[in-house]
Parts: structure tokens; C-alpha cells; sequence
């Protein structure tokens, strides 16, 4: 079993729509990462968490501790937001995330 | 200010051959990472740098693999000879250090799609 599930795996949306992304992991983190991967291969570091929730513009990103469970969420999306969207989590030495598989989200107009 | 920069690109290479991969971190940034990324997977770390020290290269194949960061700013990484199986996205991230009261966010490079044929 991975120790970084993310789901849905594949998400297609239509413009417009709040969309959600899920993280679940099962070793103790410092922190979790979620990151966006467009086409090409360049990552974006979009939240580092490790309690709470944070919100930047149309996006946000909460998590909760004791159930081991995060999610990242996309209000009024975009075609524009089509991309893949990664869940990592950081065990405790700075950098040696533990990464999941991506969650690859396609925004029709 | 500019961000990770990493070349080539793109890399397109027969079996055995050596190929080089180049990153170039954010200025004051320490640590470097080199990750690989499979299709339709998330990164593995291959080696961690602290400065010009390789602190966590658990994950790096040594016997076709190698590093360095000579004067702990610029990375190479270098696979010799390559396999089939090395074709993969090779990916540089560095971070600023945690004591200038960052919170260790990682800045990515583009990456370096490598094809090995």
C-alpha cells in the first residue's frame, strides 16, 4: 500500500465547477505539500501545511491531522486549472517527501 | 528573481551512453534536491544536498549514477551507461534554509525529460 493515496485519480470538470482533490496518508508528517504539474514537467508548489487551512485565491487546501486526511479544493474552476495536482508529504527531514501519484484534473469550457 | 533552471530539456540517447543533467538552484538557496519521475507517477528522490554534503543518496544507483555539487551552488547528475529504463523526467528542486525562518517549500526546475532508446 502506498503511503500517499490521492483521489480521484483522473477528474474531468466543467468550467465553473468547485472541485475537489483528496490526500490521505499514513505515516506521521511535519508537513504536507500539494503541488500542481502542468504539460512539460514544471511543478508548482501551490500550499505547504501542517495544521489547519490556508486559501490562495480560487484555491484551498485544508488538513486534518488525527485523521491523516488533506484536500485541495478549486472553487469557480478553470480550463486553465487543467493539470496534475500532487499530494507530498513531508516525514520529518526537510526535503524527503514522500510523494503520490497525482491526481490529473481536465477543465472543460 | 530567477528560478530553478535545469538543461537540457530534452535528451534523447541510445543505450549506454552517458548523459549529464545541469540545475542551477535559487541564489541562497542550500539544499538541492534531484528527483526522477516516472509517467504517471510522483517523484523519487535520487539525493539530497546540504551545501556541497550529499546527505540522503539512499535512493541513487550507484553503479550507473553520480553527483555532484562541487561548491555546494550548481548540481550535475550524470548516468553512465544508460538503461532503457532511465527514460524518466529528472527533476531539480532546492529550498532555502529552514534557520533564515523559511518553512522548507520546494522551488522546482522544469525538468529534463531524458529518452533512452
Amino acid at each position: 500500500k502506498n503511503e500517499v493515496e490521492q483521489s480521484p485519480q483522473n477528474l474531468t470538470a466543467q468550467e465553473g465547477e468547485f472541485i475537489t482533490i483528496n490526500c490521505s496518508y499514513s505515516v506521521g508528517i511535519s508537513a504536507l505539500h500539494w503541488l500542481q504539474q502542468h504539460p512539460g514537467g514544471g511543478i508548482v508548489s501551490l500550499f505547504m501545511l501542517s495544521s489547519g487551512k490556508k486559501k490562495h485565491g480560487r484555491l484551498i487546501a485544508t488538513i486534518n491531522i488525527q485523521e491523516k486526511h488533506s484536500s485541495l479544493h478549486i472553487t469557480a474552476s478553470h480550463p486553465r486549472d487543467s493539470a496534475v495536482y500532487i499530494c507530498a508529504v513531508d516525514s520529518g527531514s526537510q526535503g524527503n517527501l514522500i510523494f503520490g501519484k497525482g491526481t490529473k484534473l481536465s477543465v472543460k469550457p | 528573481e530567477a528560478g530553478v533552471v535545469q538543461s537540457p530539456r530534452y535528451k534523447i540517447i541510445e543505450k549506454k551512453q552517458p548523459v549529464a543533467f545541469w540545475c542551477n538552484p535559487i541564489s541562497g538557496h542550500n539544499t538541492l534536491y534531484w528527483y526522477r519521475q516516472n509517467l504517471g507517477q510522483g517523484p523519487e528522490l535520487l539525493i539530497r544536498y546540504e551545501n556541497e554534503e550529499a546527505v540522503d543518496d539512499s535512493q541513487l544507483p550507484k553503479d550507473r549514477f553520480s553527483a555532484e555539487r562541487l561548491k555546494g551552488v550548481d548540481s550535475t547528475l550524470k548516468i553512465q551507461p544508460a538503461e532503457l529504463g532511465d527514460s524518466a523526467v529528472y527533476l531539480c528542486a532546492s529550498s532555502p534554509p529552514l534557520w533564515i525562518g523559511d518553512t522548507g517549500e520546494l522551488f522546482f526546475g522544469e525538468g529534463s525529460r531524458l529518452t533512452v532508446l
